[in-house]
């Protein structure tokens, strides 16, 4: 069965560094096809993408936050962890990791997320 | 940037077949994917590449893509399909989803 795990803090302080944590199980984090996303969704409002890292350390990003995310991860603990600068209380949000699979169909790249981690609660405030 | 397109809210009563759409200009290019999120709970892969249903999901969930739009149809809607649904498909800077569409049984 296939599980991630969110950690991390659930309230930080304006202009503090976040970091979390997605402890995965059931898969390898140097599987060709898969990789592990990071994906936010502030309270009632809709998903956004933040960053993913494949087996191989490919690293892409949310093109808006780019200066402010770093992904990283450690395979021999099953771990990816994502870091973002200077909080903002518009970054409050539940933030999920996610395996993300990747294919490509002739010349296009396909990625999607399944399955989720259940998602952390960061809530940004003085 | 890129935008997928979801009307905000859909409302059907037991029973019927409810369809939610997703436009975006990279759709003809790009397979599309829908995400079912009920209160309180993470999403959900509920289709893949448009019209592929992963194990597990009820036969009443398919999908379908006609140049700019794909749709996401639910046969038979049942009260425990009430949820979030969103469409993510992707342009060249990465993942993109769309602002999520509210199904509503009646």
């Amino acid at each position: 069965q296939v599980t991630l795990k969110e950690s991390g803090p659930v309230l930080v302080k304006p202009t503090e560094t976040l970091t979390l944590t997605c402890t995965v199980s059931g898969f390898s984090l140097s599987n060709a096809r898969m990789g592990v996303s990071w994906i936010r969704q502030p309270p009632g409002k809709a998903l956004e993408w933040l960053a993913h890292i494949f087996s191989n350390d490919e690293k892409s990003y949310s093109t808006s936050l780019k200066s402010r995310l770093t992904i990283s991860k450690d395979t021999s603990k099953s771990q990816v962890v994502l870091t973002m600068t200077n909080m903002d209380p518009v970054d409050t949000a539940t933030y999920y990791c996610a395996r993300i699979w990747s294919e490509v169909t002739g010349t296009t790249l396909s990625n999607w997320f399944d399955p989720w981690g259940q998602g952390t609660l960061v809530t940004v405030s003085s | 940037s890129y935008e997928l397109t979801q009307p905000p809210s859909v409302s059907v009563s037991p029973g019927q077949t409810a369809r939610i759409t997703c436009s975006g200009d990279a759709l003809p290019k790009q397979y599309a994917y829908w995400y079912q999120q009920k209160p309180g709970q993470a999403p959900v892969l509920v289709i893949y590449k448009d019209s592929e249903r992963p194990s597990g999901i009820p036969e009443r969930f398919s999908g379908s893509s006609s140049g700019t739009t794909v749709t996401l149809t639910i046969s038979g809607v049942q009260a425990e399909d009430e949820a979030d649904y969103y469409c993510q498909s992707a342009d060249s800077s990465g993942p993109v989803f769309g602002g999520g569409t509210k199904l509503t049984v009646l």
